[in-house]
């Protein structure tokens, strides 16, 4: 069976804290992606990864970095937490598109981050 | 601009009616159509579309894609309380890179 593990379902943390989120897939996924959920604007494209160590800007980026030093892994870095980054973020991943079944985004469960 | 719009953004129906969720788009070197179902907590994956006029069905649920007028519908006949949830459509644009982009999802009720 698929998964991706989100190693947080709730955080709660300082503005100004340095928060990472961790999200590992066994799928053997080429793709990995982060998205932030807030109501009213459906999910955002944060950053993105292709390949191990490689990554892209979404459409959202400001305040975020992102690490992939192994493939099943993709962390998110808020370096100094705003109250303006409190949100559900989403880590997905996707096989290659090309292969069979490239580009179904398979989620995990979401962190519910809150900034104070 | 890429862009995917839903319709409504959210409704209220009772048990055994039938629905219909719009998703219109626009976006660069249109790939595949994505539905997406999300509860309390991921996204589950409903259909992928790429061909305009070929219905996708799953049990109660089907979809359909007219890419000549870039839209997709998403139906439910005979709702039942399990269908509440956020529906969530999404496009690939030209990107290989298997990006996604939302809409905002519609927010269904399904009341007893």
């Amino acid at each position: 069976d698929v998964k991706v593990t989100q190693s947080s379902r709730y955080l709660v943390k300082r503005t100004g804290e340095k928060v990472f989120l961790e999200c590992v897939q066994d799928m053997d996924h080429e793709n990995m992606f982060w998205y932030r959920q807030d109501p009213g604007l459906g999910l955002r494209l944060i950053y993105f990864s292709y390949d191990v160590k490689m990554k892209e800007k979404g459409d959202i980026p400001e305040g975020y970095s992102v690490s992939r030093e192994k493939k099943e892994r993709f962390s998110l870095i808020l370096e100094s937490a705003s109250t303006n980054q409190t949100s559900m973020y989403l880590c997905a991943s996707s096989l290659r598109e090309g292969r069979r079944a490239g580009g179904k985004l398979f989620f995990g469960s979401g962190t519910q981050l809150s900034v104070l | 601009e890429d862009k995917v719009v839903q319709s409504p953004l959210s409704l209220v129906v009772h048990e055994g009616d039938t629905v219909t969720l719009n998703c219109s788009y626009e976006v660069t070197n249109f790939r595949s159509l994505l539905w997406y179902k999300q509860e309390k907590k991921a996204p589950t994956f409903l259909f992928m579309l790429t061909s305009s006029g070929i219905e996708k069905k799953s049990g109660r649920l089907s979809s359909i894609l007219d890419k000549k007028e870039l839209f997709s519908i998403l139906n439910i006949t005979a709702t039942q309380t399990g269908d509440s949830a956020v529906y969530l459509c999404a496009v690939r644009g030209s990107s290989n890179t298997g990006k996604l982009i939302f809409g905002q999802g519609t927010t269904l009720q399904v009341k007893p």
